[in-house]
């Protein structure tokens, strides 16, 4: 069965400071990644997804980067916090070609608070 | 652009009522819903997804219906239980081309015993 990663749980970072969050996906092949934040009172936000090795989309412009580096390996990263990153990032998988009929699976979440 | 909204943002219930969760979507030009559950502070556990062809889709307790006309879907909770106490989102798909979920922003809800 197919299961997802997502490290670490909870983070507390000063603004200026470096990020990297990551997730990993096992049990499948080539999965379309997704990076989602979650901020206070606010819907769920797409930030990046990867439909292969090395191909990242972003939806939103920002102080965040992702990264492929494998196939089943997602991370976000920032070079320098800003008080406006702290939320809720969550990493999630889907398989196929087609995002419109995909299934998206949700790993825990990391808690992301810049002080 | 898809707009997606859930009524009511929090929702406060005894213990074994029946309840009906709602959501409404701008573009009816769906490929399916989908129903997440969210506990305090944890990931998102996904629920039910509704093809587009389909009205109904059932998993124990709980059963979502979708009315593409309208651009509307409720999901349904059969004598609710204090576990059921979460966050309840709906996700619609993007059109063709896009990989964007849109997201309501979620009925909280409280089971009391």
């Amino acid at each position: 069965s197919q299961t997802i990663h997502q490290w670490p749980a909870t983070l507390v970072q000063p603004v200026g400071s470096p990020l990297s969050l990551e997730c990993t996906v096992e049990g499948t092949s080539n999965p379309n990644l997704y990076w989602y934040r979650q901020a206070a009172g606010r819907g769920l936000q797409l930030l990046f997804y990867s439909v292969g090795i090395g191909q990242i989309s972003s939806e939103v412009p920002q102080n965040l980067s992702a990264s492929r580096p494998q196939d089943r390996q997602f991370i976000l990263s920032s070079k320098k916090l800003l008080l406006s990153d702290s939320g809720f990032y969550l990493c999630a998988w889907s398989v196929g070609r087609s995002g419109a009929k995909n299934i998206q699976y949700f790993g825990a979440g990391t808690r992301l608070s810049v002080l | 652009k898809q707009e997606v909204t859930q009524i009511p943002a929090a929702l406060s219930v005894p213990e074994g009522e029946n309840l009906v969760l709602n959501c409404s979507f701008t573009d009816s030009a769906i490929y399916n819903l989908q129903w997440f559950r969210q506990d305090p502070g944890k990931g998102l556990t996904s629920l039910l997804l509704i093809q587009s062809s389909q009205r109904e889709q059932t998993s124990g307790r709980l059963n979502a219906s979708l009315d593409k006309s309208s651009g509307r879907s409720t999901l349904y909770i059969a004598a609710s239980q204090p576990g059921d106490s979460a966050t309840y989102l709906c996700a619609v798909p993007p059109g063709a081309g896009s990989y964007q979920l849109t997201f309501g922003k979620g009925t909280k809800l409280s089971v009391i015993p």
